[in-house]
Formats: structure tokens, sequence, C-alpha cells
């Protein structure tokens, strides 16, 4: 079985700042990673993906993220952080190229944008 | 795009009501899942299912059951609701690793 581990629960920078957000994977597998973004009651959209190929991947609103197979990680980044980036991050795994089993989730990074 | 559209965004229902909470995907994926989101613990597979009334359990599923009779549609069955179901719960639909999209959530509370 897969798991994913977010280190920090709150994540605070400031605007301009860099962004790091730290995800931990454990696979027996070669995994499919994501990173997904939820703002305020809205349901998760797509930040970016891993599945084959490039191991740094850029997604959406500026982020990439790096899959470091020697490290297990697929920590996401963004080099300046702006007021619009407040929300929750969620790092997600799978083992499945069918897609059928799912997706096991991190418990989230809530980041915080100062001023 | 994919759309993938939960019935309700607000929901509040009695203890021992059998609630129902509808999903729908218009891109013919074979893919369906419910998860449940609650602070803290992130997101929680309940249940899931591959093909039109196939169904596999989740890691939590105790206390829910799915129904699909269409390729489009995946419903999640409280057979009795209970307090402790009180949760956002979000519908996803995938074909292959290519995107998962979800549904906007239904905050489901229990009382």
């Amino acid at each position: 079985a897969q798991s994913v581990t977010q280190l920090g629960s709150h994540v605070s920078v400031s605007e301009g700042a860099l962004v790091l957000l730290r995800c931990n994977y454990s696979s027996s597998v070669p995994p499919y990673l994501f990173w997904y973004v939820q703002y305020p009651n809205q349901g998760l959209q797509l930040l970016l993906k891993y599945t084959t190929g490039a191991t740094l991947v850029k997604g959406i609103n500026g982020f990439e993220a790096e899959f470091k197979k020697s490290e297990t990680s697929f920590h996401l980044t963004k080099p300046s952080a702006h007021m619009s980036d407040a929300a929750e991050y969620f790092c997600a795994v799978s083992t499945d190229s069918r897609g059928a089993d799912g997706l096991t989730f991190g418990k989230g990074t809530h980041l915080i944008i100062q001023p | 795009d994919v759309k993938v559209t939960q019935s309700s965004r607000y929901l509040v229902k009695r203890t021992g009501e059998k609630v129902f909470l509808e999903c729908v995907q218009d891109m013919d994926h074979e893919n369906m899942f419910w998860y449940r989101q609650d602070p803290g613990l992130g997101l929680r597979l309940i249940y899931f299912s591959y093909d039109v009334k196939m169904k596999e359990k989740g890691d939590i599923p105790e206390g829910y059951s799915v129904s699909r009779e269409k390729k489009e549609r995946f419903s999640l069955i409280l057979e009795s609701a209970s307090t402790n179901q009180t949760s956002m719960y979000l519908c996803a639909s995938t074909q292959g690793t290519y995107g998962y999209t979800f549904g906007s959530g239904t905050r489901l509370t229990v009382v």
C-alpha cells in the first residue's frame, strides 16, 4: 500500500518569497504523483502531475515540482508567492496506470501568504 | 473540459435518515470515486467503481454504500445517517492517470 506525508500542516510565507511545500511518498512500485489545490468551499483543482519521463514537472499558476526517486519526494515550489496562492494544497499518489484504484492523499498543507 | 457535477453543495439531514449523494460526469470516464474530507485528515477514499455495476471498498466504507447503474452516474448512500458522517464529500472521475477531475463537493451536516 502507498502513503503520502506532507510536512507542515500550515506554511506561512511573505508575498514575493519562495514557496516550498514538502511531500514524501511511500510506494513499492513506480508511482504517479499529483499536486492539487483547493480554494475555500471548492473542489480540488489539479496543479501538476508526474507520470513518466522528465522529473521536473511544470504546472499551472507558476508552480513546479521535482520527482526525486532516491529521496522518495515530490516537493512543490513557486519562486514568488502571490496573495492568490493562499489555499490548501494536497499531494497524492497512485500506482495504477489505469487510474482504477484512486488516489492516496496526504493530509494537506494550508498555505498562508503574509502581505 | 471534463465536468463532474455533484447535485447538492450543502445538505442538512437528521440522524437516522437515508441520504443519497449524487455525482454525474460527462466525459465517459470508466473510473469514479467517492472521498470524504475532514480537517487534518485530508481526503479518504470511501468507495470506487471501475465499471457499471462494479464497486470496490476504499479505506473507510463502513456506514456507506454506492450505486452505479449508468456509466456517468455514481451515487453514495448513507443508509442511516449519523453525526460522525458530517463532512465534506467529494466525487471524482478519471480515465487512466492522466487526470482525476473532482466535483465541487457536498457539505453534509447530520443533526
